[in-house]
């Protein structure tokens, strides 16, 4: 079956970038989404389509995906972006939705 | 803005069945296909059903598939989730997820509700 995988955990200090990455065999031709859960709320759509942002998300958020490895970008991090990530994919020969594991990202 | 507020959750025996229920609002609801997803204490999302515009097209995970039932009625704006022979495992807060698209297929989800918390008990 098709498994997404994702650092537990990445730390970042306030105003550097953060990446975090989604990692899955040619995950490259599938089309991937990203959501951030903060603690006690529910997922929020950050980038779809591997490198699209809805609207009212900050341009700080950005997306890519290439060969193995599909990455969120957050560039400029503050302390509102402390959350948890999760990549998400649709995996047709299950037609199953699968998410990865999910990341905690940590603001120092 | 859309809007979706789950409800029906509780707590109950191993064994027992329960019935989720989410009211949409805000959005033409029949438009677009639904989701359940599912979170543990502390764990991760878990995709559980998906269903289409139109019931034509309903999919389950592996783990829920034969116990579950997905189900929407668009004249009354609301999706279900019908929860036969539960267990421990299926501990969790239960999101009702809003597809951007007509059919459950690729596309992301774009409007999650605040979730509805079921417990089963041995």
């Amino acid at each position: 079956s098709y498994v997404l995988t994702q650092p537990p955990s990445v730390s970042v200090a306030p105003g550097q970038t953060a990446r975090i990455a989604c990692g899955e065999n040619n995950i490259g031709t599938k089309s991937v989404h990203w959501y951030q859960q903060r603690p006690g709320q529910a997922p929020v759509l950050v980038i779809y389509f591997d490198s699209d942002r809805p609207s009212g998300i900050p341009e700080r958020f950005s997306g890519s995906n290439s060969g193995n490895t599909a990455t969120l970008t957050i560039s400029r991090v503050d302390a509102g972006d402390e959350a948890d990530y999760y990549c998400q994919v649709w995996d047709s020969s299950s037609d199953h939705v699968i998410f990865g594991g999910g990341t905690k990202l940590t603001v120092l | 803005e859309a809007q979706l507020v789950e409800s029906g959750g509780g707590l109950v025996q191993t064994g027992w069945s329960l019935r989720l229920s989410c009211a949409a609002s805000g959005f033409t609801f029949n438009d677009y296909a639904m989701h359940w997803v599912r979170q543990a204490p502390g764990k991760g999302l878990e995709w559980v059903s998906g269903i289409s515009w139109n019931s034509g097209s309903i999919r389950y995970a592996d783990s829920v598939r034969g116990r579950f039932i997905i189900s929407r009625d668009n004249a009354k704006n609301s999706l279900y989730l019908q929860m036969n022979f539960l267990s421990g495992e299926d501990t969790a807060l239960y999101y009702c997820a809003k597809d951007t698209n007509s059919l459950e297929m690729a596309s992301p989800f774009d409007s999650w509700g605040q979730g509805t918390l079921v417990t089963v008990s041995s």
